[in-house]
């Protein structure tokens, strides 16, 4: 029973494309994130979703676009591919209350590189 | 100034050892921090919350001290499985979001 799920795993494309990865959790947590690492491990959030509302949305070029058809659903759409895209794009997510509440369960990470 | 600074490592220890990780942040407002364990490859994983009273988990001992800003995390009797990338984490002090230091690489060698 995966908790938190990541569609690809990978990911190679071409700069100047679009692609999207999906992530889903069955933790029945309110919240959910994208986070990016890159090549130097830096893990860096980037979006936040709250019962499908966007409450953190960090310095991000606009060519990303997060989408939340339901709570337990975050869905990452990038456009024009650049190379400095290619990184680790994890989702994760956390129940919404308590101290708890910043307690983080990650995805198994999509790892893109863009060419 | 980095939020969060960890000492990248990596720390090189026997079997058995016990070894000692530090931490700092800046944001005086953060309340909850945490450590978090990453092996290469695979997604950061929770380790243990940090609490001012500081707690203990098995092997893994946590303390925080508010006035310095500092986090520590004490492994004893250390194994090889332990082996792995430990990231300390704090939030932003009320704007639902953590923040993660950059890991301290631990690698345990027979």
């Amino acid at each position: 029973d995966t908790a938190v799920s990541q569609t690809p795993k990978y990911l190679v494309t071409q700069m100047g494309n679009d692609k999207s990865i999906k992530c889903e959790q069955n933790l029945g947590h309110d919240t959910m994130y994208w986070y990016k690492q890159d090549s130097k491990k830096f893990l860096k959030i980037m979006f936040s979703y709250n019962n499908k509302e966007l409450i953190i949305n960090e310095t991000v070029p606009n060519r990303f676009s997060p989408k939340s058809p339901d709570k337990a659903h975050l869905n990452l759409h990038i456009n024009s591919l650049e190379l400095g895209d290619s990184a680790v794009y994890f989702c994760a997510s956390s129940p919404r209350t308590g101290f708890s509440s910043y307690e983080q369960y990650f995805g198994p990470g999509t790892r893109l590189t863009v060419t | 100034r980095k939020e969060v600074e960890q000492d990248p490592g990596p720390f090189n220890v026997p079997e058995g050892a016990t070894v000692a990780f530090n931490c700092t942040y800046s944001n005086s407002a953060s309340q909850s921090f945490f450590w978090y364990r990453q092996d290469c490859r695979k997604e950061p994983k929770l380790l243990m919350s940090v609490y001012s009273s500081g707690n203990e988990d098995g092997r893994f001992t946590a303390q925080l001290n508010r006035a310095s800003q500092y986090i520590s995390l004490l492994i004893r009797d250390s194994k090889l499985s332990d082996s792995a990338t430990y990231l300390c984490v704090g939030d932003s002090g009320g704007y639902n979001k953590l923040i993660f230091g950059a890991g301290t690489r631990l690698a345990v060698h027979p």
